[in-house]
């Protein structure tokens, strides 16, 4: 199941600096588009979602930006610090249907972001 | 901070014996999930729950597996008769609404 891939494994990038992740979807109804942080033997934790009505979305030093043409999302983090050293995943999910959520969420393969002080 | 919760955080089990999974949702929240990601995969859908039935399950979710929430509360994910290849993280999440999803710690479930 190919139908959301991050292509870069890894990301290295100085403290202060910005980091950008990026992930392409291929099947275009995909509905929302989610990024999320995940540590080693924990849970991914949700940092910030996009409607596909959008084409950005902001929170505090994290920016999602959607360009549905090119089927391509990218996180952008600024500045980064060594803390945000962590696996991001871009996941999406399908539009529900009759009023309830189908949230069946379809993650990419993930990239680790390394912050270097 | 309202958090989804899982236990046990760790379970080993032997190849054939029953194993359940626990989550308490995040409270007032109406669609549950489970995932999974064996390791060095991608995480990966297997049932959504909503007003006490499955909405959607993947073909991962087979005979062996079952979800319920018996007490309104907690949330649960059984596997009848493990597998070695049921060895895996598994993914408790639950959303008020579905651009926000949260996962819980997991569990790791390792069958020997």
């Amino acid at each position: 199941d190919q139908q959301v891939k991050q292509n870069s494994p890894s990301l290295s990038v100085q403290e202060g600096r910005i980091s950008i992740l990026n992930c392409d979807y291929t099947n275009s109804m995909f509905d929302y588009f989610l990024w999320y942080k995940k540590y080693p033997a924990e849970g991914p934790t949700f940092l910030i979602s996009i409607s596909s009505i959008k084409d950005k979305n902001e929170d505090g030093r994290f920016t999602v930006f959607l360009n549905k043409s090119a089927k391509h999302l990218s996180l952008h983090i600024v500045p980064s610090q060594p803390g945000d050293s962590a696996v991001y995943f871009c996941a999406a999910s399908p539009p529900g249907a009759g009023g309830t959520s189908y949230g069946k969420l379809t993650f990419g393969q993930g990239t680790i972001l390394t912050v270097h002080p | 901070e309202p958090e989804v919760t899982q236990t046990p955080s760790h379970q080993v089990t032997q190849m054939g014996q029953e194993v359940i999974l626990r989550c308490v949702p995040i409270s007032n929240h109406l669609y549950f999930y489970w995932y999974r990601q064996i390791l060095g995969q991608k995480v990966e859908f297997l049932v959504s729950f909503y007003n006490n039935e499955i909405s959607e399950k993947s073909e991962i979710f087979d005979d062996q597996f079952s979800v319920e929430r018996p007490d309104g509360s907690n949330f649960t994910l059984k596997i009848r008769s493990t597998k070695l290849e049921d060895s895996a993280m598994y993914f408790c999440a639950t959303d008020g609404k579905k651009e926000t999803q949260y996962f819980g710690p997991g569990t790791r479930l390792l069958v020997l």
